[in-house]
This record gives structure tokens, C-alpha cells and sequence, in this order.
């Protein structure tokens, strides 16, 4: 079992949908962090959050540091939204990060 | 634009050819990284610079060598690679060893014929 797992694996969205990816792990963490990547390869970084939630535009992440689960959530889904979208968590020491296998969005017009 | 830059995009090279991957970082962060990302696997750490000093190197392969020579520059060399080392090879920064936000480049497609 991986430390940090990911559901769903893949998912499909109609445009102005709302979406929801969740990740779960099973470590002591310092923090989470919430990237996109593109078909082309570059991943952005959306989110990082220890606490609570955030949110940035159409994107609001959440974290329950006791439940050791985090969601992501998109808002009125749009096809540029497709992209694989990665959970990952530095270790309780702020060690490296442990990577999430990703989920594949993509959001149909 | 993310403030990373990677050089070259593609590369097909084949076993017996050395070539390098260069990663160039805009932001004045202080520590760089390389990953692996292989079809189908989550992403995997190669190696960590933090202010030009190697500080952790994850059991990669000797055909893989890294360099530092500042902080704004990171570079992979490559030697001798199999076609299984053939992946996207992803250069990231942050502002401290495993502090902050990461910030990656576009990265480089590697084929090794």
C-alpha cells in the first residue's frame, strides 16, 4: 500500500461540473501539496496547506490533519481543467515528498 | 512561465551516448531538485541541492550524474543509459530544502533507443 493513495484514479466531467479528487496517507506529515500537471509535462504547483482549507479561483483545497485526508475541489469545471492532478506530502521533518500516483481529469465541453 | 527552465524538451539518445539535461532556476531559491517521472508511476526523487551541496541522492544509478555548479543551475548527465531509463525527467526548485512551495520546470522527455 502506498503512503499516499489517490481516488479516483481517472475521472470524467461534463463543462461547469464540480469536481472532487481526494487523497489519503498514512504518514505523519508536515505538509500537503496539491499540483496539476499538463499534458505537455510541466506541473504547477496549486496548493501547499498544513491546516483548514484554501482557495485560489475556482480551486478550494482542504485538509483533515486527524482524518489524514484531503480533498480538492473544482468549481464550474471548464475543459482546460483537464490535466492530471497530483497529491504528494513532506514527511512530519520536512523531509522529502512522497508523490501520489495522480488522477486524470478531463472535463468534456 | 514558472522561473525554471529545462533544456533540452526531447532528447533521443542511444546507449552509448553522454548527454546532459540542464535545468536553469529564475526565483533565488537555494535548493533544486531532479525527479523521475516513469509512464504510469508516481513521481520519483533522484537527487536534492541545497545551495550547491548535494544532500540526498535516492539509490539512483551511477549512469545518472548530477552537478551543481550554483545555485541557479543543475544539470544530469547522462552515460551508458538503458532503454528503461526512458521517462520524463522533471528539475524543480524551492526557496529551502523541503521548505516552501515547489516550483518545477517543463521538464525533459528522455527516449533511449
Amino acid at each position: 500500500k502506498n503512503e499516499v493513495e489517490q481516488s479516483p484514479q481517472n475521472l470524467t466531467a461534463q463543462e461547469g461540473e464540480f469536481i472532487t479528487i481526494n487523497c489519503s496517507y498514512s504518514v505523519g506529515i508536515s505538509a500537503l501539496h496539491w499540483l496539476q500537471q499538463h499534458p505537455g509535462g510541466g506541473i504547477v504547483s496549486l496548493f501547499m496547506l498544513s491546516s483548514g482549507k484554501k482557495k485560489h479561483g475556482r480551486l478550494i483545497a482542504t485538509i483533515n490533519i486527524q482524518e489524514k485526508h484531503s480533498s480538492l475541489h473544482i468549481t464550474a469545471s471548464h475543459p482546460r481543467d483537464s490535466a492530471v492532478y497530483i497529491c504528494a506530502v513532506s514527511g512530519e521533518y520536512g523531509n522529502k515528498l512522497v508523490f501520489g500516483a495522480g488522477t486524470i481529469l478531463r472535463v468534456k465541453s | 512561465e514558472t522561473g525554471v527552465t529545462q533544456t533540452p524538451r526531447h532528447l533521443v539518445m542511444g546507449m552509448t551516448n553522454k548527454k546532459s539535461l540542464k535545468c536553469e532556476q529564475h526565483l533565488g531559491h537555494n535548493a533544486m531538485y531532479w525527479y523521475k517521472q516513469s509512464a504510469k508511476k508516481p513521481l520519483e526523487l533522484m537527487f536534492v541541492y541545497s545551495l550547491e551541496e548535494r544532500v540526498e541522492n535516492n539509490s539512483v544509478p551511477s549512469r545518472f550524474s548530477p552537478e551543481c555548479p550554483n545555485s541557479s543551475h543543475l544539470f544530469l548527465h547522462l552515460h551508458t543509459l538503458q532503454p528503461e531509463d526512458s521517462a520524463l525527467y522533471l528539475c524543480a526548485s524551492s526557496q529551502d530544502h523541503w521548505t516552501g512551495e515547489l516550483f518545477f520546470g517543463e521538464g525533459s522527455r528522455l527516449t533511449v533507443l
